[in-house]
């Protein structure tokens, strides 16, 4: 089946610095690939919609140019958390797929603290 | 996207059916529902997905109304290892489309 790898797991940056979180279709070709934020005891909140070879496009209310997103190749999208903050501090998680119609395969999840 | 509901939280006892309900009543034609669940800091994994017909997998069944207003999604005998959170989404053919998640069902598997 499909796998979505995502890199790193966890990381522990300190204000004022970036972060780099990759995620990889590992197995198949992803034009399209999404980038969610989840906060403690919440649900998944979509930021993004990363599109191969083009600009992503961000929900409402998402800082284009704090949560920078490149799709530079059908299988790697990356998301990178600028000038963090703590209150950036999140769980955040990369999906893609849907091929056929069937579901979309998540990765692991990044988990984010900012100190 | 349709928005769906469903109940906060839910047991089950292991070895027991699980069946956890979920309202979509303003699903449109186009739109499948999908059935996710987020074991704690995981990601999403998902389960099944339906448009009209009932369907089945090795890990669940979808049981779908025949107004396609509700559905159910069925863990034949459930282990420790099902309690996560599970999320009913309703969206169009999986493809380019995001999928919206609403606060899910807690499922907790007690021994």
């Amino acid at each position: 089946g499909a796998v979505v790898s995502q890199h790193p797991s966890r990381v522990i940056c300190k204000s004022g610095t970036s972060v780099k979180i990759e995620c990889r279709s590992l197995d198949f070709q992803a034009t399209t690939m999404f980038w969610y934020r989840q906060f403690p005891k919440q649900s998944l909140m979509l930021m993004a919609t990363s599109n191969e070879g083009s600009k992503a496009t961000y929900e409402q209310g998402v800082e284009k140019d704090k949560f920078l997103i490149n799709h530079a190749s059908l299988t790697l999208s990356t998301l990178t958390v600028t000038s963090a903050h703590p209150e950036d501090s999140s769980f955040y998680i990369c999906s893609a797929g849907g091929q056929s119609g069937y579901g979309y395969t998540f990765g692991s999840g990044t988990r984010l603290t900012v100190v | 996207d349709a928005k769906t509901t469903q109940p906060p939280s839910m047991d089950c006892a292991e070895g027991r059916a699980a069946n956890l309900p979920c309202n979509h009543s303003t699903i449109s034609g186009n739109e499948y529902v999908y059935w996710y669940r987020q074991i704690h800091s995981q990601g999403p994994q998902y389960i099944i997905h339906g448009l009209k017909n009932n369907e089945t997998n090795e890990m669940a069944s979808l049981i779908i109304t025949e107004d396609r207003k509700s559905s159910t999604l069925i863990l034949p005998h459930a282990t420790l290892r099902d309690t996560a959170v599970y999320y009913c989404i309703v969206s169009q053919r999986a493809g380019s489309y995001q999928l919206t998640f609403g606060k899910g069902t807690k499922l907790s598997v007690i021994p």
